[in-house]
């Protein structure tokens, strides 16, 4: 089955540095994917959409300018949270999958900001 | 987005009981939905899908059945076992705009041995 695979599985950063996350197929080609970001106890919420070779998508209420996303090629998208501050801090995670067939997750980033 | 996070509601049942897991989802449009189990601190696990075209799908020990009039999702776990202790999300898409789904609040399922 399609693997996703997501790193770093923790980070820990200070306030107002950045931290990139890796979201890598490893069996398939993606040319979309999508983030997710989920608080303690709560829904996953989902962010972007991350297209190849274009910009990302992003769904109401998410700022691009804090989460920027790359997708530069068909196996790999990152997301880089700039200038991080506490309330930034939760559980980010990626997904891939062929359209109309389901979602495969990676195993989530839990980010803390210190 | 469609759903609005909340705090999970739970469901406790003893080991070897069946499980009744329901969900609420938005969007009339929505064609295609999944239930996913969470583990803690893991991403989602894949367990069971069904297209609008269905109204129950069944799998290993799972079922899950869709209602589009009221627009209402159960997933039935048969013989529920410790290892199913984790959180259910049923997720929403409209498969003609794309892959993005959407999901459920949520239910956060722990099984009495």
């Amino acid at each position: 089955g399609a693997v996703v695979s997501q790193h770093p599985s923790r980070v820990i950063c200070k306030s107002g540095t950045s931290v990139k996350i890796e979201c890598r197929s490893l069996d398939f080609q993606a040319t979309t994917m999508f983030w997710y970001r989920q608080f303690p106890k709560q829904s996953l919420m989902l962010m972007a959409t991350s297209n190849e070779g274009s910009k990302a998508t992003y769904e109401q209420g998410v700022e691009k300018d804090k989460f920027l996303i790359n997708h530069a090629s068909l196996t790999l998208s990152t997301l880089t949270v700039t200038s991080a501050h506490p309330e930034d801090s939760s559980f980010y995670i990626c997904s891939a999958g062929y359209r109309g067939s389901p979602l495969h997750f990676g195993n989530g980033t839990r980010l803390t900001v210190t | 987005g469609e759903s609005v996070g909340l705090h999970l509601p739970t469901l406790s049942v003893q080991e070897g009981d069946n499980s009744i897991i329901n969900c609420a989802y938005s969007n009339s449009a929505s064609d295609y939905f999944i239930w996913y189990k969470q583990e803690s601190g893991k991403g989602p696990q894949f367990i069971i899908d069904i297209r609008s075209n269905m109204d129950k799908r069944q799998g290993q020990r799972v079922t899950v059945l869709l209602n589009k009039t009221v627009k209402h999702l159960s997933l039935q776990i048969a013989a529920t076992q410790p290892g199913d202790s984790a959180v259910y999300f049923c997720a929403e898409t409209q498969s003609n705009t794309g892959n993005q789904f959407y999901f459920g609040t949520g239910t956060s399922l722990t099984v009495i041995p």
